[in-house]
């Protein structure tokens, strides 16, 4: 059974940093790109990074120069490195296996809130 | 990047009925590569339909997906209590991958 958990969601202040992590199991993890999604408190999802299993890196405009994805295929664990929040970084953060181009299976998600 | 506009962005219906879901994009979705996800309360989304019209494993064949280029369809041919959730569309046809607003099934 697929299983990702995400951690490292919290409150933090505008300007600030942090890292998400996300724990995988139950498939092949080095075999598979991954992604971050995110969701707004009003519901909207945005996908804020993606990762090819060799390590390719993918970011929207929204995020690119602020926000790193990497991922450790020794300890199966997907990572973002958040920089320079801003208030609209609010939201859950979803760690998701992918098939190709699709997010076939997500996490419980960790909650980021930007705010001072 | 392309725009998905879903509509409505709430349906009420009664277990039983006929569900209809409008998603269109702004540009052509090349390649069918749009996906359907359901989310429930609490609860991550999760793939209902892929390729526009793919049912997902364990997906209900009450669930049915059509449509090409701009304009697309999630069907639920017959409302079970346990569908009324929030339903969202998503394209990969061009980067970045992006959401539809979502559409609200309720009772």
């Amino acid at each position: 059974e697929v299983q990702l958990v995400e951690s490292g969601g919290d409150l933090v202040q505008p300007g600030g940093s942090l890292r998400l992590s996300c724990a995988a199991s139950g498939f092949s993890f080095t075999t598979y790109g991954m992604s971050w999604v995110r969701q707004a408190p009003g519901g909207a999802l945005e996908w804020v990074s993606g990762i090819s299993p060799g390590g390719g890196t993918y970011y929207p405009d929204s995020v690119k120069g602020r926000f790193t994805i990497s991922r450790d295929n020794s300890k199966s664990t997907l990572f973002l490195q958040m920089s320079s929040l801003r208030g609209g970084d609010t939201g859950v953060y979803y760690c998701t296996k992918d098939s190709g181009w699709l997010s076939e299976s997500w996490g419980q998600g960790t909650r980021v809130t930007v705010s001072s | 990047e392309i725009v998905l506009t879903q509509s409505p962005d709430t349906l009420s219906l009664s277990p039983g009925e006929r569900a209809t879901l409008s998603c269109r994009a702004s540009q052509a979705v090349t390649n069918n590569y749009l996906a359907w996800y359901q989310q429930k309360p609490g609860q991550a989304p999760r793939v209902v339909i892929d390729d526009a019209s793919r049912r997902a494993t364990g997906i209900p064949d009450r669930f049915s997906g059509s449509g090409s280029g701009t304009d697309f369809t999630l069907t639920i041919s017959r409302v079970e209590p346990e569908d009324f959730a929030v339903y969202y569309c998503q394209q990969c046809a061009h980067s970045p991958r992006t959401f539809g607003q979502g559409t609200r099934v309720e009772i």
